[in-house]
């Protein structure tokens, strides 16, 4: 069995900050997402890459950066938080593009 | 484009009944690939099962099975024997070759009572 790590679980940022949330994964799986869920609105891709180094923007990658540096490891940024901004960023990873997903447990942005 | 579309918002069924979710889904591939996934109160997402467009017969996995029915772009989640724990989010989410990741639905939020 694997695992996929999201840190931190819990992100308290201020408007205009910069915000990294990181993710990690051993199952040796190809691609990596960032998803990003708000209540109410399910689950909207932010990015995804699909190897080491690779990155590919989703729906709602304005606002957002990735690294994926390792093929383990896919982290994204926040580029500037926005005031209220309340939502869960999830990350998960797949063996291939077309295989199920694994999700991380979240990190929860609470932007004041 | 792709679209996916679950209409229920919520559900409520006595345990050890069987619960049925609709999705639908837009898509203008001929080829893709369905998901149905379960959030936990703790907000953990597992996958449940998956339908590939080009397999005629649905898919089962334990008490989980899918109800495909192509013609009307529809892949039902049903339940079957539900339990207390089975109470959970549930995500319809859909997948074509030249999409970028997932699309996801809104989420069925099943009530499973004692």
């Amino acid at each position: 069995g694997g695992i996929i790590t999201q840190t931190p679980k819990f992100l308290i940022g201020q408007e205009g900050q910069k915000l990294t949330l990181k993710c990690q994964q051993n199952f040796n799986h190809d691609t990596m997402y960032w998803y990003r869920q708000d209540s109410g609105k399910g689950l909207r891709l932010i990015y995804y890459s699909i190897t080491e180094n690779d990155l590919q923007k989703g729906d709602l990658s304005e606002g957002y950066d990735a690294s994926r540096e390792k093929k383990s490891s896919f982290s994204l940024t926040v580029t500037s938080a926005q005031k209220n901004e309340m939502a869960v960023f999830l990350c998960a990873s797949s063996r291939q593009v077309n295989s199920d997903y694994t999700f991380g447990s979240g990190t929860r942005l609470l932007v004041i | 484009a792709q679209k996916v579309t679950q209409t229920q918002t919520s559900i409520s069924v006595m345990e050890k009944t069987t619960v049925t979710m609709d999705c639908v889904y837009e898509t203008q591939d001929s080829s893709y690939f369905l998901f149905w996934y379960k959030q936990t109160a703790s907000g953990e997402i597992v996958f449940l099962i998956r339908q590939d467009s080009y397999k005629k017969e649905n898919a089962t996995v334990g008490h989980y099975s899918l109800n495909f029915q192509k013609p009307k772009s529809s892949i039902g989640l049903i339940i079957t024997a539900t339990q207390i724990e089975d109470s959970a989010v549930y995500f319809c989410a859909m997948r074509n070759n030249y999409a970028q990741g997932l699309t996801f639905g809104l989420g069925t939020r099943v009530s499973v009572f004692p």
